[in-house]
């Protein structure tokens, strides 16, 4: 079955720095992958998926991520991290049959 | 602002009693899901429904019963629940279960607390 493990449970980055957030996947088959976004209180909102094609997906609010196959990985990026972007992030799994496996999440933190 | 709602959204119920989630989709799905998210962990998927029909118990204890009346309103009904049970219900929809093409769309969750 599909796993996702997602390193670093907390990332702390200064206002306009870089955002990495980084996770890996494992997968017998072709994955569909995808980043959700968790702010207080809500629910989880896609930022970005990726299906087939391009390997780099570019998401809601700057954010992009590029699937690597053969590092097994589809991590998280945005060039310069904004105080909204505080939140928790989740990065999933799936092959085709719709049985999201999600990480136990990232939570960003934005120091102005 | 996601089409998709839930009541309450907090919960907070003794072991003895019954109480029911309610999830309604405004989006026109087919597809409709319930996962668990307890704190530090991932999230968990205990049912799916597609076209009315239940297609997955992820292996759920019996003391968490789903209904589906129509596509557009999905409900977890709890009688004796243990304190592990407390956590955010999430309530999710998407066109079809069958595809990971089609995305899942979140609710706001409810936050239940077993005393």
């Amino acid at each position: 079955a599909q796993s996702v493990t997602q390193l670093g449970s907390h990332v702390s980055v200064s206002e306009g720095a870089l955002v990495l957030l980084r996770c890996n996947y494992s997968s017998s088959v072709p994955p569909y992958l995808f980043w959700y976004v968790q702010y207080p209180n809500q629910g989880l909102q896609l930022l970005l998926k990726y299906t087939t094609g391009a390997t780099l997906v570019k998401g809601i609010n700057g954010f992009e991520a590029e699937f690597k196959k053969s590092e097994t990985s589809f991590h998280l990026t945005k060039p310069s991290a904004h105080m909204s972007d505080a939140a928790e992030y989740f990065c999933a799994v799936s092959v085709d049959n719709n049985d999201m496996r999600f990480g136990a999440g990232t939570r960003l933190t934005v120091k102005p | 602002e996601t089409g998709v709602t839930q009541t309450p959204r907090h919960l907070v119920m003794g072991m003895t009693n019954k109480k029911s989630l309610k999830c309604e989709q405004h989006l026109g799905h087919n597809a409709m899901y319930w996962y668990k998210q307890s704190a530090k962990k991932p999230l968990e998927l205990m049912f799916v429904y597609n076209f009315k029909e239940q297609t997955e118990n992820n292996s759920v204890p019996s003391r968490f019963s789903p209904e589906c009346p129509n596509s557009s309103h999905l409900f977890l009904h709890l009688h004796t629940l243990q304190p592990e049970d407390s956590a955010l219900y999430l309530c999710a929809s998407s066109q079809d279960a069958t595809s990971s093409v089609y995305t899942q769309y979140f609710g706001p969750g409810t936050r239940l607390t077993v005393l």
